[in-house]
């Protein structure tokens, strides 16, 4: 009954290929967000995702697309996958009031291309 | 453009200490102001808030003071225990869809 969940939860992978990473929420919260971690340990929003509709695209590049079947996922596709990609990645969801309650996170994916 | 900064990597406490982690930020339209504590292999955990418009919120053992003009805040622990140990991230928050964090902090309690 994880709040967030994440997968795969490790992911290694060629220069070029086109990889996906999943998440799903249970908490019945109406945004969802993926996060990059990268080398230096900052937390980075990538895209958040409000009943459907894109609301934040940080200058990621359109390699990333967010994709979201329902408002319990929020899917992360990436093509042509290059060697600055290597992060880890979090997904995260809220509910109206998350200054007061915070997002929740998943447990994020490590992702490392080769 | 890091508009949230922890200009200290690591801190090391004895336990039973207080621990005080540091914050700063440069966006002055920021009104909301979070931290989260991550253990390893696991996502960031909601710990605490404060409001722009308040200067203190406690929670137990935490604390979290907000200086607005200085444009820092800082999170206390006291007592401060082993299980504390993890990273410490700082946030802050322009609206509910939007909240940047810093670098994080690594606390060591030491028994």
């Amino acid at each position: 009954d994880t709040a967030v969940s994440q997968t795969p939860k490790y992911l290694v992978t060629q220069m070029g290929n086109d990889k996906s990473i999943k998440c799903e929420q249970n908490l019945g919260h109406d945004t969802m967000y993926w996060y990059k971690q990268d080398s230096k340990k900052f937390l980075k929003i990538m895209f958040s995702y409000n009943n459907k509709e894109l609301i934040i695209n940080e200058t990621v590049p359109n390699r990333f697309s967010p994709k979201s079947p329902d408002k319990a996922h929020l899917n992360l596709h990436i093509n042509s996958l290059e060697l600055g990609d290597s992060a880890v990645y979090f997904c995260a969801s809220s509910q109206a009031g998350a200054r007061s309650y915070g997002y929740t996170f998943g447990s994020g994916t490590r992702l490392t291309v080769v | 453009d890091q508009q949230v900064k922890q200009n200290s990597p690591s801190l090391s406490v004895q336990e039973g200490r207080i621990s005080i982690l540091n914050c700063d930020y440069t966006n002055s339209m920021f009104d909301y102001f979070l931290w989260y504590k991550k253990y390893p292999a696991e996502g960031p955990t909601f710990l605490i808030s404060i409001s722009s418009i308040k200067d203190k919120n406690e929670d137990g053992r935490f604390t979290v003071f907000l200086n607005k003009s200085a444009k820092h805040l800082s999170l206390h622990i006291v007592p401060s225990q082993p299980g504390d140990s993890a990273v410490y991230f700082c946030a802050a928050s322009l609206n509910n869809n939007d909240m940047r964090f810093g670098a994080g902090t690594r606390l060591t309690v030491k028994p």
